[in-house]
């Protein structure tokens, strides 16, 4: 298996504009998480599912934030409208519960201006 | 919710040397994680380690869990070994699953 994908690797956006980002879990993992990096709060869940149901999105900043999984084979991530203090690397993971490892994504270094 | 403590929160080596990274954990869980996240950004998974000791090369690492605590050794550092290591723990229950970070020992081993 190549991994967890994510795309695109860099984001460079205006404030105001939609920002989709996207990933492919590992194949057969059941749970999909979105997590975000900064350097002040470090990494944040943001929101998870399990068979494509999302199942907590307490971590979810706001409303501008909303995620989907149409399959078990694809998420989304989307901020519309996308503002400055969004900039922050965010990761995709999968795992298969209470098996293993949660893998991560490479990350999706997102820059809002 | 869960708290996950790291320390140090920094360590400078000189290459060769040893040195032995800590991260408490407030509650029981059910598995834990150590990560490293290179210079690149990329988390690379090092141990998946619930309870008990495992090695992979110059790395090992052992939790015991009834202590709330596990270790991260690494020996005979290398400069590719800097980068920062966090540690993760899973607590699932109550209809949770929740993978939380400690804030992470950020390693510098110099030449």
């Amino acid at each position: 298996d190549a991994g967890v994908i994510q795309s695109p690797r860099h984001e460079v956006t205006e404030m105001g504009q939609e920002v989709t980002l996207r990933c492919k879990p590992i194949s057969g993992h059941d749970y999909l998480f979105w997590y975000r990096q900064t350097m002040m709060r470090g990494l944040e869940l943001l929101i998870y599912f399990n068979n494509n149901v999302p199942i907590d999105d307490s971590g979810m900043p706001e409303d501008r934030f909303s995620a989907k999984m149409p399959n078990a084979s694809f998420s989304t991530l989307k901020i519309q409208p996308s503002e400055p203090r969004d900039s922050a690397v965010y990761f995709c993971a999968s795992s298969f519960f209470d098996r293993g490892s949660t893998f991560f994504g490479q990350g999706t270094r997102l820059t809002v201006v | 919710g869960i708290q996950v403590e790291q320390s140090p929160p920094d360590l400078i080596l000189q290459e060769g040397a040893n040195s032995t990274l800590r991260c408490n954990f407030s509650d029981s869980v059910n598995n834990l994680q150590w990560f490293h996240q290179n210079p690149w950004g990329q988390l690379i998974n090092l141990f998946y380690i619930p309870s008990g000791t495992k090695q992979n090369g110059r790395l090992s690492a052992t939790t015991v869990a009834t202590e709330r605590y596990s270790l991260l050794y690494i020996s005979s550092s290398q400069t590719t070994d800097s980068g920062v290591y966090f540690c993760a723990v899973l607590y699932s229950g109550a209809g949770s699953y929740q993978l939380t970070f400690g804030k992470g020992t950020k390693l510098s081993v110099i030449p």
